[in-house]
């Protein structure tokens, strides 16, 4: 079974500080990739996906994803964060081959963004 | 915009009780699903459905079962309600099948359950 790691389970940065969050899954076929945001109170919103093309992969709100595939990788960028990013971040992966057409998440980042 | 709703954002329930936990989404997409979040386990598939009364299961069914009798509803329901079932359920879904960008999902603003 396929499945998704996030290493940093909590993530405090101050605010212009450059922000990297990890993704690695499991699976070793053709997946499309996804970060969702949930910020407080809200719910969960796409910041960026991957499905072909590309690999580097620009999502809202200056956040930008790198799929390496030779490390399984899906890293989440941010050269300058702000107070406002405080949220929690989920990268999900779907893998196409299966045809299961559902997310599989990993457990989350939480970060927070101190003034 | 697609819009996914959900009956209750916040629902008390006592042990052994029904729950349903409703789920309507106004973009006329195929796939509905249902997952549970809880704090550093991210979120957990419990059942999805490719089409009307269709259903497959997800990693984590038990205790729990899905109805789909229209496209655009997709319900979750507790047979016999427990304290291990108190969680942030969320409902989302998406146009079709993997492989494009039609599988990106939509979620809904969840039902926080407590079961006493």
């Amino acid at each position: 079974a396929q499945s998704v790691s996030q290493h940093n389970h909590h993530v405090i940065l101050s605010e212009a500080a450059s922000l990297e969050l990890g993704c690695n899954y499991s699976y070793g076929g053709t997946v499309n990739l996804f970060w969702y945001v949930q910020y407080p109170g809200q719910h969960l919103q796409l910041l960026l996906k991957y499905f072909s093309g590309d690999p580097l992969v620009k999502g809202i709100k200056g956040f930008e994803a790198e799929f390496i595939k030779s490390k399984f990788s899906f890293n989440l960028r941010k050269p300058s964060v702000q107070w406002s990013d405080t949220a929690e971040y989920f990268c999900a992966v779907i893998s196409v081959n299966t045809g299961r057409r559902a997310l599989t998440f990993g457990s989350g980042t939480r970060l927070q963004v101190q003034p | 915009d697609v819009k996914v709703t959900q009956s209750s954002r916040y629902l008390v329930k006592r042990t052994g009780e029904k729950v349903f936990l409703e789920c309507v989404q106004d973009m006329d997409h195929e796939n509905m699903f249902w997952y549970r979040q809880d704090p550093g386990l991210g979120l957990r598939l419990i059942y999805f459905s490719y089409d009307v009364k269709m259903k497959e299961k997800g990693d984590i069914p038990e205790g729990y079962s899905v109805s789909r009798e229209k496209k655009e509803r997709f319900s979750l329901i507790l047979e016999s309600a427990s304290t291990n079932q108190t969680s942030m359920y969320l409902c989302a879904s998406s146009l079709g099948e993997a492989g494009g960008s039609t599988d990106t999902q939509y979620f809904g603003p969840g039902t926080r359950l407590t079961v006493l």
